[in-house]
């Protein structure tokens, strides 16, 4: 089946640091989505990229859709301690079901 | 701002029971889904829902598994004999259209004994 492959798995960085993860597929995606989720509650959603090359801010953090509709990166800049966290790509195929396919997760974590 | 919630947040059981995990998703959406993830792993896609009917399921949503919408607002699934492996954290989420935003829930941590 579809699967995403997300790294780095987990990073350690000081604050003010930027911070840049990505997802890669073997199959092409429709739509790209960036997750947030803390720990003991549910995704909640960051960025959603809906076109192949797009790119979107949502305040610190960007994220583009790739080209080729097989990747997506999300950037952080100046990282702050509340960014920490576990964040999940998902990908949305051409199917009809609304079926989501994550990633396997980066969990960052922030030192003050 | 209106959320999906669920409950119980917290379920145990013992092995071999039937347990039903419980969904509001948001009043008007239209597309329902429940996803699972296992303790530090990534989240999974068990199925869909439309119109009363199931869009999708994964090779995970076997027999055991089944939902239901009783009503205008609930969503429930229900897992009828429960295994160790069950153990997980389950998200229901929502959306007003296939190809628009999911809304998840915060989750319902069931541990199988």
């Amino acid at each position: 089946g579809q699967q995403l492959n997300q790294s780095p798995q987990s990073m350690f960085i000081q604050e003010g640091e930027d911070v840049s993860m990505n997802c890669t597929s073997s199959s092409i995606f429709n739509t790209w989505l960036w997750y947030k989720q803390d720990p003991g509650e549910g995704p909640v959603l960051l960025i959603a990229l809906y076109k192949a090359g797009e790119l979107t801010s949502n305040g610190r953090l960007t994220a583009q859709f790739g080209i080729t509709r097989k990747d997506s990166f999300l950037n952080i800049s100046a990282s702050i301690p509340s960014d920490v966290g576990i964040y999940f790509c998902a990908g949305q195929s051409s199917g009809n079901t609304g079926k989501l396919i994550f990633g396997q997760g980066t969990t960052l974590q922030v030192k003050p | 701002e209106p959320e999906v919630t669920q409950t119980p947040s917290h379920q145990v059981t013992q092995m071999g029971q039937e347990v039903i995990l419980r969904c509001v998703p948001i009043s008007n959406h239209l597309y329902f889904y429940w996803y699972r993830q296992i303790l530090g792993q990534k989240v999974e896609f068990l199925v869909s829902f439309y119109n009363n009917e199931i869009s999708e399921k994964s090779e995970i949503f076997d027999d055991q598994f089944s939902v239901e919408r009783p009503d205008g607002s609930n969503f429930t699934l229900k897992i009828r004999s429960t295994k160790l492996e069950d153990s997980a954290m389950y998200f229901c989420a929502s959306n007003l259209d296939r190809k628009e935003t999911q809304y998840f829930g915060p989750g319902t941590r069931l541990l199988v004994l």
